[in-house]
């Protein structure tokens, strides 16, 4: 089955930017998807990438993706305080169901 | 317009007790997906269903730990004979029917302590 790997640690300062990176095993996949977890609560859908594109941007966050390499990653510009929390890199199984996560990387902005 | 809706959101059992975690879809939503998340674990998929019908129980331990998703009313979660194990946040998210993006809605979570 699929494998996701994330690094599970970044700290970055106020203004900077992050980079959260990504593998994967399976090169089958369509979507894949980055969700914010913020403290205490649920998973909410960030953004995705169709697996034809290597760039999608939107405002202040750009994800890239190479497929030869199975490397999934995403940037977010100008990081805020608000922008802490955990971020999951999500990737379908098999026939596109269900979405398996990586362990997530828990990004921590300092001030 | 109502999102995942899932309850309760603290549960607290002793070992040796059941345990039922309910999760109502998105309206409109057919698919339901329980997620298991323990500390520095990440989010461990368990079940998949669809109305009256297990599609994919592949993460689900093989004893104790049920699901279901009736005809009428919410998905069911349920955790017999809980150990102290099973302390986690399980996570419900839904989908509608046919093919899309493949995203995935989710509840807010129910944050299970065994004792």
């Amino acid at each position: 089955g699929e494998d996701v790997e994330q690094s599970l640690f970044l700290s970055v300062r106020e203004g900077d930017s992050s980079v959260i990176n990504c593998t994967y095993t399976d090169s089958s996949s369509t979507y894949l998807y980055w969700y914010k977890q913020e403290p205490g609560a649920g998973l909410q859908l960030l953004t995705y990438i169709f697996s034809n594109m290597d760039m999608k941007q939107d405002q202040r966050l750009t994800v890239l993706l190479n497929k030869k390499d199975k490397h999934l990653s995403l940037r977010i510009a100008d990081t805020q305080t608000g922008d802490s929390a955990i971020y999951f890199c999500a990737v379908p199984n098999s026939g596109n169901t269900p979405l398996v996560f990586g362990k997530g990387t828990r990004l921590s902005v300092i001030a | 317009n109502a999102g995942v809706m899932q309850n309760p959101r603290h549960l607290v059992r002793r070992r040796g007790q059941e345990a039922r975690l309910r999760c109502s879809p998105m309206k409109g939503h057919s698919h339901v997906y329980w997620y298991r998340q323990l500390p520095e674990e990440g989010l461990k998929f368990m079940v998949y269903l669809q109305k009256e019908n297990i599609i994919d129980e592949s993460g689900m331990p093989k004893e104790r730990f049920s699901a279901e998703f009736p005809k009428e009313g919410p998905s069911i979660l349920r955790i017999q004979q809980v150990v102290r194990g099973d302390s986690a946040a399980y996570f419900c998210a839904s989908s509608p029917p046919g093919p899309g993006s493949g995203e995935l809605f989710f509840g807010e979570g129910s944050r299970l302590t065994v004792l």
